[in-house]
């Protein structure tokens, strides 16, 4: 399995501003995801990182509030633009080999005031 | 986004006590998977399933792939207390290049002495 570490941990931040959490993978792999897990729920996909191309979003979830980049094979990053207290979640990303397998990361812990 | 029927939503045992919870979808799936969640961390997958019919062991667990691929459920004997968590199933649908993971709403454990 892979070893996902995601930056920051956590962070307060407040109404209007914009985070960037990065999710760096000790090897590399051709699928990279991103979710958010709203407090005391499941975990819904954001979009799908594409490496060389842009991001492939689920339905709710736009390219102007979820800016993503995926640089190369290794790394990705999610923007939450223009945040509001409805923000406020867990933000996970994932990697998945050829198994069909995704294994995650520890997860952002975002606090919007 | 679409969420597979997880049952029980949560469950009181007591240690030693086995335990099993099962998943349900309305589409089928090319892989079952199940991960547990602790506070403060991000999901870590603990059995995946390839095969409908596919019947996986992982130490005290055990897990299967529904004959339809449209359901799985997850055992765990002897339940001790670090089984303390969050278990959550998951369908992953691949079509062509694209891959694509479904969660279910969780099942909370809480084990006692």
């Amino acid at each position: 399995s892979a070893v996902i570490s995601q930056k920051p941990s956590r962070d307060i931040c407040q109404r209007g501003t914009s985070l960037t959490i990065q999710c760096q993978v000790d090897s590399q792999v051709t699928m990279m995801f991103w979710y958010r897990q709203q407090p005391g729920q499941s975990l819904t996909l954001i979009a799908t990182a594409n490496q060389g191309s842009e991001a492939t979003y689920e339905s709710g979830f736009v390219i102007d509030k979820f800016p993503i980049s995926r640089p190369n094979l290794t790394f990705s990053t999610l923007t939450v633009s223009n945040m509001s207290p409805e923000d406020s979640s867990i933000y996970l990303c994932s990697v998945e080999y050829s198994t069909d397998t995704q294994y995650f990361g520890p997860g952002t812990r975002l606090t919007v005031l | 986004g679409q969420q597979l029927n997880q049952s029980p939503q949560s469950m009181f045992i007591q240690e030693g006590e086995d335990v099993s919870m099962n998943c349900t979808s309305s589409s089928i799936f090319n892989t079952w998977l199940w991960y547990k969640q602790d506070p403060g961390e991000g999901p870590v997958l603990l059995i995946a399933l390839y095969k409908a019919g596919e019947l996986t062991s992982n130490g005290r667990l055990t897990a299967q792939f529904g004959i339809t691929r449209k359901d799985s459920f997850l055992n765990i004997s002897a339940s001790i207390p670090s089984d303390v968590g969050i278990y959550f199933c998951a369908g992953q649908l691949r079509t062509g290049t694209a891959s694509k993971l479904t969660f279910g709403t969780g099942t909370r454990l809480q084990v006692t002495l």
